[in-house]
């Protein structure tokens, strides 16, 4: 498996625009997570889906973000519009109930 | 105005040392533990898990202790080497269903 795959790597984008991230998480993993890290504030959990369902998006900052997992083998991450504090590494992470968490490599926001 | 970061605490060892990382839980109903290693522009890697059930497991150079009474958990590193060198975090499942949040983070620096 090629583990959990995120892209873009690099995003830089102006203030004001939309940004989407992408991730395809391990196949036959039935929950998909999306965090953030900052040097402020450590990795946040932003949502967490069980079986393409949301279940939990209290750790979303504001209205501007929203995630979508149409199927069990994709979700995006939505950034509209961007500010310059959106800028931070936000990865991606699927498992299979408790187990085989995994971590995609992440993808690099800069929001200038 | 000055931005303040995430003030990671430091772990120095000599390369062949032994290493010995904590962190303390808040949550006395988590029931499973990771540790992860994240290096440099990379995802957090898993390292070792534990669930509440045991108070010692070992994997390959690594070994975790749980205690439950003191809600504290440590990793030990034997014979640190310099591709140890990385952030290690610790994460527990908190907040029911598989939602795994982690701690601050310990920085390890190994020295040939």
């Amino acid at each position: 498996d090629a583990g959990v795959i995120q892209s873009p790597r690099h995003e830089v984008t102006e203030m004001g625009q939309e940004v989407t991230l992408r991730c395809k998480p391990i196949s036959g993993h039935n929950s998909l997570f999306w965090y953030r890290q900052t040097m402020m504030r450590g990795l946040e959990l932003l949502i967490y889906f069980n079986n393409n369902v949301p279940i939990d998006d209290s750790g979303m900052p504001e209205d501007r973000f929203s995630a979508k997992m149409p199927n069990a083998s994709f979700s995006t991450l939505k950034i509209q519009p961007s500010e310059p504090r959106d800028s931070a590494v936000y990865f991606c992470a699927s498992s299979l109930d408790t187990r085989g968490y995994t971590f995609g490599s992440g993808t690099r926001l800069t929001v200038v | 105005g000055e931005s303040v970061g995430l003030h990671l605490p430091t772990l120095s060892v000599q390369e062949g040392d032994n290493s010995i990382i904590n962190c303390a839980y808040s949550n006395s109903a988590s029931d499973y533990f990771i540790w992860y290693k994240q290096e440099s522009g990379k995802g957090p890697q898993f390292i070792i898990d534990i669930r509440s059930n045991m108070d010692k497991r070992q994997g390959q150079r690594v070994t975790v202790l749980l205690n439950k009474t003191v809600k504290h958990l440590s990793l030990q590193i034997a014979a640190t080497q310099p591709g140890d060198s990385a952030v290690y975090f610790c994460a527990d499942l908190s907040g029911g269903y598989n939602k795994l949040i982690f701690g601050a983070g310990t920085r390890l620096a190994v020295h040939p």
